[in-house]
């Protein structure tokens, strides 16, 4: 089993949309989760950083399951700029400095 | 404003000369990493610094090598790129580890002809 899981999609999605990824994640002593945009060929952009309680940013929705160890992004009234590969990262554990990327999910958004 | 740069943006070499990527970070960050990515796939790990003390990954060819002269600089060299060397290289920075946000810079698209 990979060690960070996630449909690569693409997700393809009207303006206006919700829409929803989840992530899976292997290493059930993982302490810190995010979501990382990345538009195409550019680097990975912090997007949202994800805390136990969920945390909201705009139209974005972040949370956590740990029962279940996934982590899930959902987007609201989606834009065309919203379209972009958006890649999971569970950050390390037990002192190790090295995250674990997800592939990455690819969302599309058609006007 | 503080950031993660990379140069040349784009390199292309010829199959088996040696090539070096740089990358400087204005953050004053102690973790420094280098990661390969082919399209569609997920950033790859090649090494990382903590401070000065220097980390391989198992898989990473031995073809790539790494410096990190001081905290601002690091460097990858590739001895003799091959064809399958073609990717996307960034450079990443974390203030001590992989708890915490990474910050990229734009990266090097490496062309080997």
């Amino acid at each position: 089993r990979k060690e960070v899981e996630q449909d690569p999609g693409p997700f393809n999605v009207p303006e206006g949309a919700t829409v929803a990824f989840n992530c899976t994640y292997s290493n059930s002593a993982s302490q810190s989760f995010f979501w990382y945009r990345q538009d195409c060929r550019k680097e990975p952009k912090l997007l949202m950083s994800v805390y136990s309680s969920g945390n909201e940013d705009g139209r974005f929705t972040a949370q956590l399951n740990r029962a279940s160890q996934y982590i899930s992004l959902l987007i609201r009234d989606s834009k065309l700029s919203d379209s972009a590969t958006y890649l999971c990262v569970v950050g390390a554990s037990g002192g190790s400095y090295i995250p674990t990327f997800g592939r990455g999910t690819s969302l599309i958004v058609h006007p | 404003d503080a950031m993660v740069i990379q140069n040349p943006r784009y390199q292309v070499t010829q199959f088996g000369k040696p090539v070096t990527l740089s990358c400087s970070q204005t953050l004053n960050h102690n973790v420094m990493y280098w990661y390969q990515q082919k399209s569609s796939q997920a950033p790859k790990l090649l090494f990382h610094y903590y401070d000065k003390d220097f980390n391989n990954e198992a898989d990473t060819p031995d073809n790539f090598q790494s410096r990190r002269p001081n905290t601002s600089f690091c460097f990858l060299d590739i001895r003799s790129p091959g064809l399958g060397d073609a990717a996307m290289y960034l450079c990443a920075t974390s203030i001590r580890g992989g708890m915490e946000t990474q910050y990229f810079g734009p990266g090097t698209r490496l062309l080997v002809l």
